[in-house]
């Protein structure tokens, strides 16, 4: 596709249960994001990978909070045990380089835990 | 510890007047400043950028100024169109990290 893809684009859960979410980068961008928006705050960095390199994790909330990259490629973020806390838009962004390139977002996953 | 801030949460502006937003930061490591804008429902759309060589940056009705000795860029629309009401949010990033810090956004509403 021409642009980063994220599903579900709705889940709601059950507190307690794990989900996962999935992010389609554009074809060729080799760093990809994570990010959070909670309903009236701005963009919560979660997340960094870069190529090769060993992804910056800084932006982690809590360790039930994990993310995998598969190459340069697609991109789990689950969330272990869901807390109401963590309901949110989640949003994916890739761009061509991992500094001094504008990031490509998708329109986000919205997690709702009830 | 809010490193980007755009501390008005809300602007609106009059069609065909100027739209100013600014946004603030405490970083001096930062080196390159962006301008997204987000419509409900969608992720946020790069609009444009500026590195720290240089003080203004100019794309059609979109103009970036930055302001390094004072941690403080801004945003000028003109002139603003209904279409351009939306959440606009600034964020930078420091050499070789990659990491892109957001500020909280505002949204500005341009009346017609």
């Amino acid at each position: 596709g021409a642009g980063v893809s994220q599903s579900p684009s709705n889940k709601v859960t059950e507190k307690g249960k794990d989900v996962e979410l999935r992010c389609d980068p554009i074809s060729g961008h080799t760093a990809l994001y994570w990010y959070r928006q909670r309903l009236g705050q701005g963009l919560e960095f979660l997340i960094y990978f870069q190529g090769n390199s060993a992804p910056d994790k800084s932006g982690l909330p809590s360790d039930r909070f994990s993310a995998e990259r598969t190459g340069e490629s697609v991109s789990t973020l689950t969330i272990q045990r869901t807390q109401q806390e963590d309901s949110a838009v989640y949003l994916c962004a890739s761009s061509l380089v991992g500094t001094g390139a504008p990031l490509h977002f998708g329109n986000g996953t919205r997690l709702t835990v009830t | 510890d809010q490193q980007v801030k755009q501390n008005s949460p809300s602007l609106s502006v009059q069609e065909g007047r100027i739209s100013i937003l600014n946004c603030d930061y405490t970083n001096s490591m930062f080196d390159y400043f962006l301008w997204y804008k987000k419509y409900p429902a969608e992720g946020p759309t790069f609009l444009i950028s500026i590195s720290s060589i240089k003080d203004k940056n100019e794309d059609g009705r979109f103009t970036v100024f930055l302001n390094k000795s004072a941690k403080h860029l801004s945003l000028h629309i003109v002139p603003s169109q209904p279409g351009d009401s939306a959440v606009y949010f600034c964020a930078a990033s420091a050499i070789n990290t990659g990491k892109l810090i957001f500020g909280q956004g505002t949204t500005l509403q341009v009346k017609p």
